[in-house]
């Protein structure tokens, strides 16, 4: 079964710092990866996804990595701001055939605070 | 992108009852799935919902407990029958993209059970 862990679980910063935040997972077959942003008392916001197949992707001020090979994927935040603060989940979707055809394996996720 | 309502968006039960979820999208989507998040956990696949057909569900889920509708492409229900404090959480429904392989989420369901 695929595990997945984010680290920190918090972390609190000043505005303009620039951030990294961690996911790992423990099975490397995976069919691609999904960085989600989770507001207080809201859903969930789609931000990057990665293929199995690709290295990093780019939206914005975020920067996400993948190194399957080692189960390892990171968030770059550039220049943080206030409006970033909000729980950032890592998800994972296997590659195998025997897994649920489209299924998430999340992470605890990393609770950010981007103070003024 | 898809755009996913769901209904209720928060509500409090009393032991025993039962709650229906719906969850609503703007466009015809390949696949449907209900997620629980209780409290300082992660995400938790429930079930695939199917459409025309018996949902497809994890194991520690079954249907009795956790009965689901999806009668056409954009629209499916997630029942939590005869609840109890222990099914406190967040349900959330997601959606596959037809065009592309980023899933979408509802903004969830706040259910609380005394």
């Amino acid at each position: 079964k695929q595990e997945v862990t984010q680290i920190p679980a918090a972390l609190s910063v000043p505005e303009g710092e620039n951030l990294v935040l961690n996911c790992s997972f423990t099975d490397s077959a995976i069919y691609n990866l999904q960085w989600f942003r989770q507001d207080p008392g809201k859903g969930l916001t789609s931000l990057l996804l990665i293929q199995s197949s690709q290295r990093e992707q780019t939206s914005g001020r975020l920067n996400a990595s993948l190194d399957k090979s080692s189960g390892r994927s990171t968030l770059y935040i550039a220049a943080s701001q206030p409006g970033d603060s909000a729980t950032y989940l890592c998800a994972v979707r296997p590659g195998n055939r025997g897994s649920t055809l489209g299924r998430l394996y999340f992470g605890r996720g990393t609770q950010l605070t981007v103070w003024p | 992108s898809a755009v996913i309502s769901q209904k209720p968006s928060r509500d409090i039960c009393q032991r025993g009852t039962s709650l229906t979820i719906q969850c609503q999208v703007d466009s015809q989507v390949t696949m449907m799935f209900w997620y629980r998040q209780q409290p300082g956990q992660s995400l938790t696949l429930i079930a695939t919902a199917n459409q025309g057909s018996e949902a497809t569900y994890e194991s520690g889920f079954v249907i009795d407990k956790f009965p689901i509708s999806r009668p056409n492409l954009t629209f499916s229900t997630l029942t939590v029958s005869n609840m109890s404090p222990e099914d406190s959480s967040i349900y959330l429904c997601s959606v596959k993209s037809r065009h592309t392989d980023t899933q979408y989420f509802g903004p969830g369901t706040r259910l609380t059970v005394l």
